[in-house]
């Protein structure tokens, strides 16, 4: 069963700075991992798709990487503004006896404070 | 998101009540998924449907819920005799083949 941690919980740090959130999974048999992001009240924008064969992907201020065999991903923002203030969710997609579904992380809550 | 489509947004409910929560695709997409999101929880997967087929639906209830997405129209996911413990946000994703799921903004359901 796929499980997903992710680390910090929750993070608050002032405008500018370089951040790293990290993602783990147990089953590294994955198809693809996205990396969303969550505003309160709101539905999920997603950021980046990490195809299972790529290393890492890159939008903006924004960079996901993979490891697949250890079972990690990480997400990298850069200077970052107050409008990053959202909950950023980690999801891999398929494993194991998973038909595409996507297993979520309980995920990092981001405040930028200005 | 790409333009997944969800209604209606909120949807409020007395107990015992059925809910039906609608959801049409970007347009071309045929697969979706509906996901549960409980207060202060995270998103739960519930079951994933391709045209009239249900994939997976491992993450259903076992009564109560049931789910659909026919040849023609919305993917309805369908909540009977709802308890307040069915009170969450439910979303919709689509997706073309194994690729990037679009959400839509998911149902605000209350259960009273």
């Amino acid at each position: 069963k796929q499980e997903v941690t992710q680390i910090p919980a929750a993070l608050s740090v002032p405008e500018g700075e370089n951040l790293v959130l990290n993602c783990s999974f147990t089953d590294s048999a994955i198809y693809n991992l996205q990396w969303f992001r969550q505003d309160p009240g709101k539905g999920l924008t997603s950021l980046l798709l990490i195809q299972s064969s790529q290393r890492e992907q890159t939008s903006g201020r924004l960079n996901a990487s993979l490891d697949k065999s250890s079972g990690r991903s990480t997400l990298y923002i850069a200077a970052s503004q107050p409008g990053d203030s959202a909950t950023y969710l980690c999801a891999p997609e398929g494993g194991s006896g998973n038909t595409g579904k996507l297993i979520f992380g309980q995920g990092t809550t981001l405040q930028v404070k200005p | 998101n790409a333009g997944v489509m969800q209604n209606p947004r909120h949807l409020v409910r007395r107990r015992g009540q059925e809910a039906r929560l609608r959801c049409s695709p970007v347009k071309g997409h045929s697969h979706v998924y509906w996901y549960r999101q409980l207060p202060e929880e995270g998103l739960k997967f519930m079951v994933y449907l391709q045209k009239e087929n249900i994939i997976d639906e491992s993450g259903m209830p076992k009564e109560r819920f049931s789910a659909e997405f026919p040849k023609e129209g919305p993917s309805i996911l369908r909540i009977q005799q709802v308890v307040r413990g069915d009170s969450a946000a439910y979303f919709c994703a689509s997706s073309s083949l194994v690729q990037t799921q679009y959400f839509g903004p998911g149902t605000r359901l209350l259960v009273l």
